[in-house]
């Protein structure tokens, strides 16, 4: 089972760069999330959708946009990258928001803003 | 407001010995309380997740937790390590009122032979 995939693995950016973050799955999942991991910190959640044609923010949203035209894909945009971007970001995905539901996340994007 | 904590960045243990990881949560309602734990280059994996019920929890890779409503507190526990179990690990909250999931810090494990 593919569960929740994310492309690149890896990725070097020069600063004002931009470039797109893919994620998908394939579990028939609406709610969908983008988190940054940096050390220490735990994971912050940047933006998350409830399904196809809807997004909200989350609690760092700034210098990122998402988009969700289908179920499967929700991926995150960077459109001017600097280096307090470098991080790792994962893309979550889970049946229900609320309750015992757990979240099922992809491997990450390692980014490094240089 | 929700919140989450893990008071130990690193806990080392020998393979063989008890492990316990430590959270304490703060939430206004009732408490959905997970663990995930994190291996190198890879993303987070659900290990076990306290809904209301029994006290302790039991999960997958012999893991289990302790929910402690009145220190409010969610440890999680194993009763041999393996040097296997070295990890990043999670613990997150989310109340009842649909809240969002709130990750702590992480407390790396690392078990030696």
């Amino acid at each position: 089972n593919a569960g929740v995939t994310q492309t690149p693995k890896f990725r070097i950016l020069k600063i004002g760069q931009s470039m797109t973050l893919q994620c998908a799955q394939d579990m028939n999942h609406n709610y969908m999330y983008w988190y940054r991991q940096d050390p220490g910190m735990g994971l912050k959640l940047i933006y998350y959708s409830v399904g196809a044609g809807i997004t909200d923010k989350g609690e760092v949203p700034n210098g990122y946009n998402v988009s969700r035209s289908t179920t499967e894909d929700f991926p995150l945009r960077l459109e001017l990258a600097a280096p307090s971007q470098t991080s790792v970001y994962f893309c979550a995905s889970s049946y229900r928001p609320t309750g015992s539901e757990p979240q099922h996340f992809g491997d990450g994007t390692r980014l490094s803003i240089l | 407001a929700q919140s989450v904590a893990q008071p130990e960045d690193q806990v080392n243990v020998a393979e063989g010995n008890p492990l316990t990881v430590k959270c304490t949560y703060s939430v206004s309602g009732n408490p959905y309380l997970f663990w995930y734990v994190q291996y190198p280059n890879r993303g987070l994996q659900f290990l076990l997740k306290y809904i209301t019920g029994d006290n302790l929890v039991k999960g997958s890779y012999g893991f289990e937790a302790e929910f402690n409503k009145s220190q409010t507190s969610f440890h999680l526990k194993k009763p041999s390590a393996l040097v296997s179990d070295s990890a990043l690990y999670f613990c997150a909250v989310r109340d009842d009122q649909g809240g969002k999931l709130i990750f702590g810090q992480g407390t790396e494990l690392s078990v030696k032979p």
